[in-house]
């Protein structure tokens, strides 16, 4: 079963850090490329961040550029999401997702979700 | 940036009833565009890629058509558990972008 499980999330103050991790299980994690997918509270999805196999073509919104960083560890089936410099607007429900071809750029799986909320 | 219109917002519907949603795109996308399926307090579930194609598991009566910048979502027959949240997502070019969503309810 593909499992992706989130874990990190938590309040920040504005200008704060946090480092996001996405546990992958149940495939194999070096065949898929990987996103990152925020959702803030009664929106829409909103694409954050994606990373290819080997960690080299790497994307992000214009809204994080600069201040977030995605990577990946395959050795343990790991994505994560470095986020610095927060602000209000970041907060948010975090999704990790797994895109099942490169030429296709879908979510077919997506965690559970971690809450990010960026407030003093 | 291309941009997502889906109306109409919000639907009112019965079970057994015939639903369309519309998607529509600031600019050409081919047939790059994504369906998925948004109950409360969970995360986005894919339904239909390439605009057409209906991701394995998800029922027949979920069907798409459109391409350019013209897509419509239609459930043939609404059952109980389809009461959600839709979303359109283009997936021509990066940023990846969602439309606004519509509301399926009672």
């Amino acid at each position: 079963e593909v499992q992706l499980v989130e874990s990190g999330g938590g309040l920040v103050q504005p200008g704060g850090s946090l480092r996001l991790s996405c546990a992958a299980s149940g495939f194999t994690f070096t065949n898929y490329w990987m996103h990152w997918v925020r959702q803030a509270p009664g929106k829409g999805p909103v694409w954050v961040s994606r990373i290819s196999i080997d960690g080299k073509d790497i994307l992000y919104a214009d809204s994080v550029k600069g201040r977030f960083t995605i990577s990946r560890d395959n050795a343990k089936n790991t994505l994560h999401l470095q986020m610095n410099s927060l602000r209000a607007e970041d907060t948010a429900v975090y999704y990790c997702v797994r895109d099942p071809s490169v030429s296709i750029n879908v979510g077919d799986y997506w965690g559970q979700g971690t809450l990010v909320t960026v407030s003093s | 940036d291309i941009q997502m219109t889906q109306s109409p917002s919000s639907v009112s519907a019965s079970v057994g009833d015939r639903i369309t949603i519309t998607c529509r795109a600031s600019q050409g996308i081919g047939s790059w565009l994504a369906w998925y399926q948004q109950k409360p307090g969970k995360a986005p579930e894919l339904l239909i890629y390439s605009a057409t194609s209906l991701q394995s598991g998800v029922p027949s009566r979920f069907s798409g058509s459109g391409s350019g910048t013209d897509f419509t979502l239609t459930i043939s027959s609404l059952q109980p558990e389809d009461f959600a949240t839709y979303y359109c997502q283009q997936t021509n070019s990066f940023p990846l972008t969602f439309g606004g969503g519509t509301k399926v309810e009672i």
